[in-house]
């Protein structure tokens, strides 16, 4: 499968808990983007990464939230302490560099309910 | 500021009807990018096509076309003969130049096709 992939797919976590997400880019991509998603809603940009270096955070991302892309593949996002306002999809996205705006390629996202 | 607006929540056809899924956009950029994505049940989004703000060409994709109209700062998205398999939630978004990396994402119209 050569698509982007996220794990987990679901995750139920106590309000209070830390959680991790990661995301598999496309290969060959060396951008990669996090967004949230709530229900009836478009994706929330998060954060991007340019192969290794994180070069833009939203205001959104507050400081329970942190995002790592360390040998500038594979990405993972952190929720410490989690509250209900952070019941959400989180999706992974990925596109070439070169080309201005390139179509980016989503995952199937992870979807995270704080209980 | 930039803003996507679809102010269709929900469109509802019968199969093998015709239609529209309007998206109007704001930016102050001359230079920007149109995207649109169809989100099924699934919950990936699919990337469907993108537009550079110098090209004002329709484009046609099978049963897919795209009107683009700078006049009217609007980007509709036409199925033709739609099928069930068309159902899903349809995003348009919007990318300005010099912030390639971050999507501005209207609130989706829910597209359901009945048999």
């Amino acid at each position: 499968d050569t698509g982007v992939s996220q794990d987990p797919r679901h995750k139920i976590t106590k309000r209070g808990q830390n959680v991790t997400f990661r995301c598999d880019p496309i290969s060959e991509h060396n951008r990669l983007y996090w967004y949230r998603q709530t229900l009836g809603q478009g994706p929330e940009f998060l954060t991007y990464f340019q192969n290794e270096a994180q070069l833009e955070k939203s205001r959104l991302l507050s400081d329970r939230f942190s995002a790592e892309r360390p040998k500038g593949s594979f990405s993972t996002l952190e929720i410490q302490r989690t509250e209900q306002g952070d019941s959400a999809m989180y999706l992974c996205a990925s596109s070439t560099a070169g080309q201005v705006n390139t179509e980016a390629f989503f995952g199937q996202g992870t979807r995270l309910t704080v209980v | 500021a930039q803003k996507v607006t679809q102010a269709q929540t929900e469109i509802s056809v019968v199969e093998k009807e015709d239609v529209t899924l309007d998206c109007v956009y704001e930016t102050r950029d001359t230079t920007y990018y149109l995207f649109w994505y169809k989100q099924p049940p699934s919950g990936e989004l699919v990337f469907l096509i993108r537009r550079n703000s110098f090209d004002e060409q329709n484009e046609i994709s099978g049963r897919y076309s795209w009107n683009f109209q700078k006049s009217t700062s609007s980007f509709n998205f036409t199925i033709t003969a739609s099928q069930v398999v068309d159902s899903a939630v349809y995003f348009c978004a919007l990318s300005e130049g010099d912030s390639n990396y971050q999507l501005i994402w209207g609130a989706g119209t829910k597209l359901i096709i009945k048999p």
